[in-house]
């Protein structure tokens, strides 16, 4: 059971846009702590594609966004496109367990 | 540019300690701006912290592992390792190291990962 609940699977057609959420609680998502995004490819490292909430790193396409509200952040991605099909983590920190947690993941398909 | 590479025994058996090293290229390690952090993926699952140290060798651990972690750094290799003892087969997975903002996001910068694998 992750700190950081995801949904394990989401889909979309191409074109469309869908978005992944990432639920926390008070003593993480809710205590203001940073949200961070990652998209992993199989047999792949993961790879940072947001970090602090709503920041892209360079070469991420402007199609990813992120926001964040209460105790919850979502990852939105708008023109979806096959090559988007990966899993996506969340990570932040919690204070009640004083490190860095992640979410269960989320398998993105596209249709 | 920013590398990092995981090295170590692919096999470990049980009750035993995993050991990987995690060397640093395109950056130095010794930067006041970043945290260097381990983290794991058991096989088709997802990825969980596992510890992060800073260049002067302070450390943070997953409450659920600490009592069976070690991280600790060389500066002089540019190097920072991990060691987990007792292991069991719950600890297979892959082993990632990475470089961690101090505002703790991880990256740009991962490591490709290394398969660990706790078996007799």
């Amino acid at each position: 059971q992750s700190v950081l609940t995801q949904p394990p699977s989401v889909s979309g057609a191409a074109g469309q846009r869908v978005t992944i959420s990432c639920t926390g609680s008070s003593s993480n998502i809710g205590a203001g702590y940073d949200v961070h995004w990652y998209q992993q490819f199989p047999g792949a490292a993961p790879k940072l594609l947001m970090y602090a909430d709503t920041n892209r790193p360079s070469g991420v396409p402007g199609r990813f966004s992120g926001s964040k509200s209460g105790t919850s952040a979502s990852l939105a991605i708008t023109g979806l496109q096959a090559e988007d099909e990966a899993d996506y983590y969340c990570q932040s920190y919690d204070s009640s367990l004083s490190g860095s947690v992640f979410g269960g993941g989320t398998k993105l398909t596209v249709l | 540019q920013l590398q990092l590479q995981e090295s170590g025994p692919g096999l470990v058996k049980p009750s035993e300690t995993l050991s990987l090293t995690c060397t640093v290229s395109g950056d130095s390690i010794s930067s006041a701006t970043y945290y260097w952090g381990w983290i794991r993926q058991p096989p088709g699952k997802g990825l969980e912290w596992i510890g992060s140290i800073y260049y002067s060798g302070r450390t943070y651990y997953n409450p659920s592992l600490k009592s069976r972690v070690t991280i600790s750094v060389d500066t002089s290799k540019s190097q920072f390792s991990l060691k987990l003892n007792s292991v069991t087969a719950a600890d297979t997975a892959i082993y990632y190291c990475a470089r961690q903002n101090h505002k703790l996001w991880f990256g740009p910068g991962w490591g490709q990962g290394s398969l660990v694998t706790v078996s007799s």
